[in-house]
């Protein structure tokens, strides 16, 4: 069985400062793992994601994270946060197993001046 | 073309209704996906196809209806709702549903809100 685990419901930093996401997964088999934003009433967006190459990704506007196989975790991070990076941010796993994918419970970000 | 589309963009339905959800990608893509998102929930899981046939359903009442027609097109049939069903439906499509291709991208969904 997979899960995800995302370790904090809200996040807040001050704009320029770094951002880290942290989410740890559980899945019984090689895992896909993928960092989704939405803004408010919007679809979902793909950061990035991990499927077993690099183990450090790099995602769109400036977002990476790293697969730690031994940790079980992938956290997202930034080294500077904008004001536009406020939004909900969902980890997710996904392994052949299950043929479906798994959504962590999601993390606010709040992004002040 | 790098897009998931969905209409409408808001629907406000009576319990004795029927209406249609639409979803379309030209993206070449072999597997969708609907569901149903809650506010400040993850989205969660109603309907997968994989090669135009319904591979998942996770256990959805009835009053739900999907339907895959072609390879590009995907409709969510809806009757008799409650309204509790009110929430964001959101559509997606991956390359396959399994395999290093499944990340999915998703269609900026249709608010319902049933009365």
């Amino acid at each position: 069985a997979q899960s995800v685990t995302q370790l904090d419901s809200h996040v807040s930093v001050s704009e320029g400062t770094p951002v880290l996401l942290r989410c740890n997964y559980s899945s019984s088999y090689s895992p896909s793992l993928f960092w989704y934003v939405q803004h408010p009433n919007k679809g979902l967006q793909l950061l990035l994601k991990y499927t077993s190459a690099a183990t450090l990704v790099k995602g769109i506007n400036g977002f990476e994270a790293e697969f730690k196989k031994s940790e079980t975790s992938f956290h997202l991070t930034k080294p500077s946060a904008h004001m536009s990076d406020a939004a909900e941010y969902f980890c997710v796993v996904s392994d052949s197993l299950a043929g479906k994918s798994t959504f962590g419970d999601g993390t606010t970000l709040t992004v002040k001046p | 073309d790098t897009e998931v589309t969905q209409t409408p963009k808001h629907l406000v339905m009576g319990m004795t209704n029927k209406k249609s959800l639409k979803c379309e990608q030209h993206m070449g893509h072999r597997a969708m996906y609907w569901y149903k998102q809650k506010a400040k929930k993850p989205p969660e899981l109603m309907f997968v196809y994989s090669y135009e046939k319904l591979s998942i359903n996770e256990s959805v009442p009835s009053r739900f209806s999907p339907e895959c027609p072609n390879s590009s097109l995907l409709n969510l049939h809806l009757h008799a709702l409650q309204p509790e069903d009110s929430a964001l439906y959101l559509c997606a499509s991956s390359q396959s549903r399994d395999g290093p291709y499944n990340e999915q991208f998703f269609g900026p969904g249709t608010r319902l809100t049933v009365l």
